[in-house]
């Protein structure tokens, strides 16, 4: 089955700083890849979603220069937090979607996840 | 704008017994309905997909039934196991057709043995 592989797992990082968390589609090509955040306790929040090759699309609210998203090849997508700060801590995820030959139309797969937290 | 709506006070239930889940949705005619486990610090995995022409799906202990009229999906586990505690997600595609899947806020199921 299709796989996405996220990392780090858990990140601690400093107030200012940036973080960068990979997604990469083991076995398959994501020419779709979408970024969540959740909080504690919450629902899965859609923050942007990007092609491969293009520009990412963000959704209402979202930073796009403080949630740098890059999607250069069709098995890697990548999200930065630019000057993160603790508000930023949260669980990110990542979710490819392709083709689900068995459904006849487009599955998602997601990533395990990353842990932010800003000190 | 369309709107998902879990049940988001845990359920407790004993091992054995049937678990029941319900997600609300408004605003909306989606074409499929998917649900998710999510277990603590890791992402949604897939469990089952069931389109607007369907009225029932099953997978092994796992029963998802999709009422259009009433917009309303059931999610039920039977036989229900200490394992499958976790939180279980409902899902539709976004409106605007652009691929993207709103979740609800998730139910947290507690089976206890």
């Amino acid at each position: 089955g299709a796989v996405v592989s996220q990392h780090p797992s858990r990140v601690i990082c400093k107030s200012g700083t940036s973080v960068k968390i990979e997604c990469r589609s083991l076995d398959f090509q994501a020419t779709t890849m979408f970024w969540y955040r959740q909080f504690p306790k919450q629902s899965l929040m859609l923050m942007a979603t990007s092609n491969e090759g293009s520009k990412a699309t963000y959704e209402q609210g979202v930073e796009k220069d403080k949630f740098l998203i890059n999607h250069a090849s069709l098995t890697l997508s990548t999200l930065t937090v630019t000057s993160a700060h603790p508000e930023d801590s949260s669980f990110y995820i990542c979710s490819a979607r392709h083709r689900d030959r068995g459904q006849g139309m487009y599955g998602y797969t997601f990533g395990s996840g990353t842990r932010l937290t800003v000190v | 704008s369309q709107k998902i709506e879990q049940n988001s006070e845990a359920l407790n239930i004993q091992e054995g017994k049937t678990a029941t889940l319900t997600c609300n949705y408004t605003n909306y005619s989606p074409a499929y309905l998917q649900w998710y486990r999510q277990d603590p610090g890791r992402g949604p995995v897939f469990l089952l997909l069931i389109r607007e022409n369907e009225k029932e799906k099953r997978k092994e202990r796992l029963k998802v039934t999709f009422d259009t009229t009433l917009k309303q999906s059931l999610f039920h586990i039977t036989a229900s196991q200490p394992a499958d505690s976790a939180t279980y997600l409902c899902a539709l595609p976004s409106a605007s057709n652009t691929g993207k899947l709103i979740f609800g806020q998730g139910t947290t199921l507690q089976v206890k043995p």
